[in-house]
């Protein structure tokens, strides 16, 4: 079993929909938990950051992360075409993680 | 503007040739990250360093070699021992050791077989 499960998609929607891009994992250590957008050809690029549970929001985004069932979320409302791309989620322990586990990544499509 | 400079964006590696990737960063960040990404698969680890003139091993480092002789650089060689190479390849840096902070990346450098 991998430490990180995120199904890869595609997810296709229409503009305007809230999407829900979601991870599990399975070592209870992780602290810290991180989503990434990765456009074709480019690097992950950071959008949104959280420590431990609850739930973060940045604009259009919101990140939630249930500690207790070791399951983290990404909502994105208003989806526009621009958000097409691959949305990685990642994590690591507290003191002395150094390694970031890195999901997948699930690919997403935005129809105009 | 900080950041991390991959170079070059395109690699060919001919049979039985080393390669060396760049990644150069200006963000003053103490560890520094090579990972392979293939289709399907996420990111691999492939060595890592914490600090200059130290590096580890991650989880797919054979065929592989790094230096870190200054802060701002982490070259990473693809040998020839490498018999399947042909991926995507990102760098990335974080601020410090402990704790989780998250990483930042490069925008990589796609490496193919003649």
């Amino acid at each position: 079993q991998k430490e990180v499960e995120q199904d890869p998609g595609p997810l296709s929607v229409p503009e305007g929909a809230i999407v829900s891009l979601n991870c599990t994992y399975s070592n209870s250590a992780f602290q810290y938990f991180m989503w990434y957008r990765q456009y074709s050809r480019k690097g992950p690029e950071l959008l949104m950051y959280t420590y431990s549970s609850g739930n973060k929001e940045d604009g259009r985004f919101t990140a939630q992360v249930d500690k207790s069932s070791k399951y983290i979320s990404l909502f994105i409302r208003d989806s526009q075409p621009s958000d097409s791309a691959t949305y990685l989620c990642a994590m690591s322990a507290g003191t002395g993680g150094f390694k970031t586990i890195f999901g997948a990544g699930t690919r997403l499509f935005v129809k105009a | 503007d900080g950041g991390i400079t991959q170079s070059p964006k395109y690699l060919f590696r001919k049979e039985g040739q080393n390669v060396t990737l760049s990644c150069e960063q200006n963000l003053n960040h103490d560890a520094m990250y090579w990972y392979r990404q293939d289709p399907g698969q996420g990111l691999r680890l492939i060595y890592y360093s914490q600090i200059v003139n130290d590096f580890q091993k991650g989880d797919i480092a054979e065929g592989y070699s790094v230096s870190r002789e200054k802060k701002e650089s982490f070259p990473l060689t693809v040998t020839s021992a490498q018999k399947n190479p042909t991926a995507f390849y990102l760098c990335a840096s974080r601020p410090g050791t402990g704790g989780g902070q998250p990483q930042h990346f490069g925008d990589g450098t796609r490496l193919s077989i003649l």
